[in-house]
């Protein structure tokens, strides 16, 4: 199993809540990730970071924010939950020194009503 | 544009025959290809991956790869496949970009 952790596990919240999916890993790595997975199975990248205070948008449009402030913790936020957020989001890491191998949290399933 | 494929949503095979799970890849250069399991109610699993060298790989749980560089293939097999095996795998290929680039997935099935 890999050194990286999310939490919660499971959200039930209602629509216009403020949200904050956290992701931390220990392992040192540099570049962290947030994948959205859809109900068909795909993986979504939607943020991802090649280090401290570096941030991306991914190849999938969302409206969640990404912070990363230290090098282990990669939070996710969203300001205003709606029912298209539900989903499954999962977070990952991997080294910098072109291994590339991603090594990924248990995820976080979100339902917003 | 780079892409990874898996033609097939799911696969179904008994226990205790071979499976494979087929995967196609389209980048530029030469990739990293991986392949990754995810359980239910789980995050992906690493599994193996090619980055050069020997065209055959050795994985986790008795998985292994062959790449082929000419049918742009990078097939996952196991000799003798386990109920517990059940899951969802995806291929993925790494070319210097961002991240990865997943496949859409396939579900293997195993029938005791």
């Amino acid at each position: 199993e890999a050194d990286i952790y999310q939490t919660p596990r499971y959200l039930v919240i209602g629509t216009g809540k403020k949200i904050t999916l956290e992701c931390s890993q220990t392992m040192g790595h540099d570049k962290m990730y947030w994948y959205q997975q859809d109900p068909g199975m795909e993986l979504h990248l939607i943020h991802y970071s090649y280090g401290v205070n570096s941030t991306e948008k991914g190849d999938l449009s969302s409206e969640s924010t990404v912070s990363r402030i230290r090098t282990e913790h990669f939070p996710l936020t969203l300001e205003s939950a709606r029912p298209s957020h539900t989903s499954q989001y999962l977070c990952a890491s991997s080294d910098s020194w072109g291994k590339e191998t991603q090594y990924f949290g248990p995820g976080t399933r979100l339902l917003v009503l | 544009a780079q892409s990874v494929a898996q033609p097939e949503d799911q696969v179904n095979v008994a226990e205790g025959n071979p499976l494979t799970v087929k995967c196609t890849y389209s980048v530029s250069g030469n990739p990293y290809l991986f392949w990754y399991v995810q359980y239910p109610n789980r995050g992906l699993q690493f599994l193996l991956k090619y980055i050069t060298g020997d065209n055959l790989v050795k994985g986790s749980y008795g998985f292994e790869a062959e790449f082929n560089k000419s049918q742009t293939s990078f097939h996952l097999k196991k000799p003798s496949a386990l109920v517990s095996d059940s899951a969802l795998y995806f291929c993925a290929a790494y070319t210097g970009r961002r991240a990865l680039t997943f496949g859409s997935g396939t579900r293997l099935q195993v029938q005791p």
